[in-house]
């Protein structure tokens, strides 16, 4: 089973700051299936990266994925407040799928 | 429009059995992979397993299986997540989800409202 560990825990950001997510994975993601999903409080999760780098659809040009292998990147360009939420990454190249632990994103 | 509309909450004691649900429309059911997602109170997000309901080939996280049964009726386009014996421990809100795409390696592009599930004496 691949473990993926997300940093840091919480990240707490001014509105307009970038905003950097890692993802870290217990062993090679296969073909770079990962994806990383948004969840605001009360909400189910929201597909924003899939394939590492592909935006979903309707998903603003703010939220970028990076990495490769092993290790994965969520940027948030320039935070808004509507951005308060937690951003797990998932890898859905192997089975049983996984997701990280999570990161919280707050604004200060 | 693809939507998945789960089953209402639950409240059920321990022991009792329960199967909840997750009907799909706006698409070809039978042709995309439904997975369900535990998410206990405060805790993030669990994998349990996935379904294919064309041919009902299912995989199980091996810390499920044993523990609850997927299944799928493409007759009423509906997927299901069930128990024989709750335990408090099941407590949790249950998502299912959609691959975005019908391969089987697929990100869930598409996600039910959730179910909450209650297990109290």
């Amino acid at each position: 089973e691949i473990v993926l560990t997300q940093s840091p825990g919480t990240l707490s950001l001014s509105p307009g700051e970038r905003a950097t997510l890692s993802c870290r994975a217990s062993q090679s993601v296969s073909s770079n299936y990962l994806a990383w999903y948004q969840q605001k409080p009360g909400q189910a999760p929201r597909l924003l990266i899939y394939g590492a780098s592909i935006r979903a659809t309707g998903i603003p040009d703010r939220f970028s994925g990076s990495g490769s292998g092993t290790d994965f990147t969520l940027t948030v360009s320039r935070l808004d407040p509507e951005d308060v939420a937690v951003y797990y990454c998932q890898q859905y190249g192997s089975s049983p799928r996984t997701f990280g632990q999570g990161t919280k994103v707050e604004i200060k | 429009e693809v939507q998945l509309v789960q089953s209402g909450a639950e409240v059920k004691k321990p022991g009792e059995s329960l199967k909840i649900s997750c009907k799909g429309s706006g698409y070809n059911f039978t042709n995309y992979w439904i997975a369900w997602v535990r998410q206990m109170p405060g805790i993030g997000l669990e994998w349990m397993g996935m379904i294919y309901p064309g041919d009902s080939d299912t995989r199980y996280s091996p810390s499920f299986e044993g523990q609850v049964t997927i299944s799928a009726d493409k007759s009423i386009n509906t997927a299901y997540l069930q128990w024989s014996s709750l335990k408090a421990s099941d407590i949790a809100m249950y998502y299912c989800a959609r691959g975005l795409s019908g391969s089987y390696v697929s990100p869930s592009g598409y996600w039910g409202q959730g179910t909450l599930v209650t297990v109290s004496p």
